[in-house]
């Protein structure tokens, strides 16, 4: 299976902040990866899939790039609804695996 | 607009099989490139991958429960099931489907998406 790590875990931040994100593959997965935004107690959503396209309705503040191993999502001025958990995901192939999540809190 | 909820019971014993059903609309299982997945959350804990079932009934298994697991369909009914045996305290998370489009060239393999809609999640606890 391919391995997905994610840093920092978690992250402290404040509004307006530039947030980076990075995540890990343990092996060449090209561009097959996605981030996703969850709240608690809510269903994750999709924010940038294929490594660095956003998702139709996401705010143009987060963004993403990355190919192969090494992918980064960026907020760029972290806004009130943002703090929450990020996952990125390989669908490079089955069986599909996901970081181990980033929270980001105050 | 696409939706999928997902039913089942909230409460199991130990060694007991859970039986899920995630009712969706909005799509068809039997229109080339549609897939359902299951992906469950512990408590506190990541997503973890569990199983998906495309258009064309191909099945695939998360690695370390595929033993334990069973997805199939009922296009008629727009409803995928998953069944998971020999539940333990372990297994107590919140179980979400999604679905995810995929794509499969000449030589069968598959060009994945995302998981573009989710349901609400269905907590499951597992009693010992």
């Amino acid at each position: 299976d391919i391995q997905m790590t994610q840093s920092p875990s978690p992250m402290s931040a404040s509004v307006g902040d530039r947030v980076t994100i990075t995540c890990r593959a343990s092996q060449n997965i090209r561009h097959f990866l996605n981030w996703y935004q969850q709240k608690p107690g809510r269903a994750p959503t999709v924010l940038i899939y294929d490594a660095s396209n956003l998702q139709s309705g996401v705010p143009s503040r987060f963004s993403g790039s990355g190919s192969g191993t090494h992918f980064t999502l960026i907020i760029s001025s972290l806004q009130p609804e943002d703090f929450a958990t990020y996952y990125c995901q390989q669908s490079y192939s089955t069986p599909f695996t996901f970081g181990p999540g980033t929270k980001v809190d105050i | 607009q696409v939706t999928l909820r997902e039913s089942g019971p909230a409460l199991v014993n130990s060694t007991q099989t859970l039986t899920l059903t995630c009712t969706f609309s909005g799509f068809s299982l039997s229109s080339g490139g549609m897939c359902v997945s299951w992906v469950r959350q512990s408590p506190g804990k990541a997503l973890e991958w569990l199983a998906l079932i495309d258009w064309d009934d191909v099945k695939f298994y998360s690695t370390s429960l595929k033993t334990r697991l069973t997805i199939s369909k009922d296009t008629s009914k727009n409803q995928v099931v998953l069944t998971m045996t020999n539940m333990g305290p372990v297994d107590t998370a919140t179980y979400y489907c999604a679905r995810i489009r995929a794509s499969v060239d000449y030589s069968g393999v598959y060009d994945w998406a995302h998981f573009d809609y989710w349901g609400q999640g269905t907590l499951v606890t597992v009693s010992s």
